[in-house]
């Protein structure tokens, strides 16, 4: 089945510096990888996702990157906001559902 | 439209107790699920639905049922909590299936096993 890897768990930034989350995944089939931020006590939802055909994708202060070969996935976040504090899922395809498997999570703090 | 509404939003289950965590979308969406988060854990499967009468086992289903009898409602059914059962319940709804498609989260039910 799937695995997702997402790292760091946590990331302080500095409001207007940039944030990097990465994740990893193990099926070389996956074709469709999406982000979810979750707020405090909140719903998650998606942000931005990706599908394998595409390298990189853009939504104003937000992309994400691609690297088929390797298996990696990367959310950027430029010019960090206070409201962009939150905890940040990527997912992909696969698992014994063939389902989306979600990573752990990434708790993105932005300091004023 | 509502979205995707749960209920209830918090309880408390003795162990051994059994409960429904109800759900239902008005989006007219095919696919729903639930999820379970742990803290500081990511979104771990339940079980899901492809339609009306057709379930499906995801990653975690064992101590879970549910039913989908209609396009709108997909009830878990907790039979004889247990504390592993204490965890943030999420259900959520798809047009198609996930690959390529938003899914909509309910705003989430706590439930605490004691």
């Amino acid at each position: 089945g799937e695995n997702v890897e997402q790292h760091p768990s946590t990331l302080s930034v500095q409001e207007g510096d940039s944030a990097v989350i990465k994740c990893t995944y193990s099926d070389s089939a996956s074709n469709y990888f999406p982000w979810y931020k979750q707020e405090l006590g909140k719903r998650p939802q998606l942000i931005i996702d990706i599908r394998s055909n595409v390298g990189e994708k853009k939504d104003q202060r937000i992309a994400v990157t691609l690297n088929k070969t390797a298996k990696h996935f990367s959310l950027h976040i430029t010019e960090t906001q206070p409201e962009d504090s939150a905890v940040y899922f990527c997912a992909a395809p696969g698992g014994s559902a063939r389902q989306l498997t979600f990573g752990s999570g990434t708790q993105l703090t932005v300091l004023p | 439209n509502a979205g995707v509404t749960q209920t209830p939003k918090f309880r408390i289950l003795k162990i051994g107790q059994s409960m429904t965590l109800q759900c239902a979308q008005d989006m007219n969406h095919n696919y729903m699920y639930w999820y379970r988060q742990d803290p500081g854990m990511g979104l771990k499967l339940i079980y899901y639905s492809v339609g009306a009468g057709i379930t499906d086992k995801g990653e975690v289903p064992n101590g879970y049922n549910v039913s989908r009898s209609t396009t709108e409602d997909f009830p878990l059914r907790l039979e004889l909590a247990a504390p592993s059962q204490t965890s943030v319940y999420f259900c959520a709804s798809s047009k198609t299936g996930q690959l390529g498609n938003t899914i909509y989260f309910g705003e989430g039910s706590w439930l605490t096993v004691v």
